[in-house]
C-alpha cells in the first residue's frame, strides 16, 4: 500500500525567512516517483519537481531545493528567501513506475507567507 | 502551449440532479485521469484512461459515477442523483508515459461542485 504522510497542517513565515516542508511515504515498490505540487488558492495543481527513487541526488531550482533520503523514506522540500507569492498549499505525492502511475497526495501542508 | 482545461468551473446543484464535468487533456498526452479533492485533503484518485479505454476505477467511483473517453481526447465525467457528500472539487489531469516524462501528470484548475 501506498502512503503519503505530511505531519505539517499549517505553517507561517516571515518573508524572507527559510522553510522546510516534511513528506514522509510508505511503499512496498522498490521504485517510484515522488513529486511535489503546489495548489495556490485558484485551485490549480502546479507540478513543481518529479525525483526518481534510484536517484537520491538532492535537487536545488531557484530558491526551491529537495532533500530525498531513501534510507528515512523522506523527501523534504525547502524554500530559501520565502515570498508572499509562496504562500499556497503543498502536497507531496507518490507513484509507481508502473501500471496507471496514479498519484498517492499527503493532506498537503498550508503555507502562509506574512509580508 | 495549452494546459488542461475544465467546464465548468463551478457547479451548484439541487441534491438528485445530474452533473457532467468535461475535460480536455494537453493535447499529446495519452493517459488522462479524475481526481476528487474535498476540503483540507489531498486529492484522491478516481479513474484512469489510455486513449480511449477505461484501465483502472477507484472503490471511490460508486455507481452513481461514470467516465467516458469516447475518442482518447475529451472526457466527462457524469455523476447521477447527487447527493450532498459528492461536493468537492473535480480535479482532471492528464500524462504522457515514458522515461522521458516520468509519467509527470499535470492538472487543470478543477471543477468545484456544490450540491445544495
Amino acid at each position: 500500500a501506498q502512503k503519503v504522510t505530511q505531519a505539517q497542517t499549517e505553517i507561517s513565515v516571515v518573508e524572507k525567512e527559510d522553510v522546510t516542508l516534511d513528506c514522509v511515504y510508505e511503499t512496498r515498490d522498490t521504485t517510484y516517483y515522488l513529486f511535489w505540487y503546489k495548489q495556490p488558492p485558484s485551485g490549480e495543481l502546479v507540478f513543481l519537481i518529479r525525483r526518481n527513487s534510484f536517484d537520491e541526488q538532492n535537487e536545488i531550482s531557484g530558491r526551491y531545493s529537495w532533500n530525498f533520503q531513501k534510507s528515512t523514506s523522506s523527501f523534504n522540500f525547502t524554500i530559501t528567501a520565502s515570498q508572499v507569492v509562496d504562500s499556497a498549499v503543498y502536497f507531496c505525492a507518490l507513484s509507481a513506475l508502473t501500471g496507471a502511475n496514479n498519484l498517492f497526495f499527503g493532506t498537503g501542508t498550508r503555507l502562509t507567507v506574512i509580508p | 502551449d495549452t494546459g488542461v482545461s475544465q467546464d465548468p468551473r463551478h457547479k451548484i446543484t439541487k441534491r438528485g440532479q445530474n452533473v457532467t464535468f468535461r475535460c480536455d487533456p494537453i493535447s499529446e498526452h495519452n493517459r488522462l485521469y479524475w481526481y476528487r479533492q474535498t476540503l483540507g485533503q489531498g486529492p484522491e484518485f478516481l479513474t484512469y484512461f489510455q486513449n480511449e479505454a477505461q484501465l483502472e476505477k477507484s472503490r471511490l467511483l460508486s455507481d452513481r459515477f461514470s467516465a467516458e473517453r469516447p475518442k482518447g481526447s475529451f472526457s466527462t465525467l457524469e455523476i447521477q442523483r447527487t447527493e450532498q457528500g459528492d461536493s468537492a472539487m473535480y480535479l482532471c489531469a492528464s500524462s504522457s508515459p515514458g522515461p522521458a516524462s516520468g509519467n509527470t501528470i499535470y492538472f487543470g484548475e478543477g471543477s468545484w461542485l456544490t450540491v445544495v
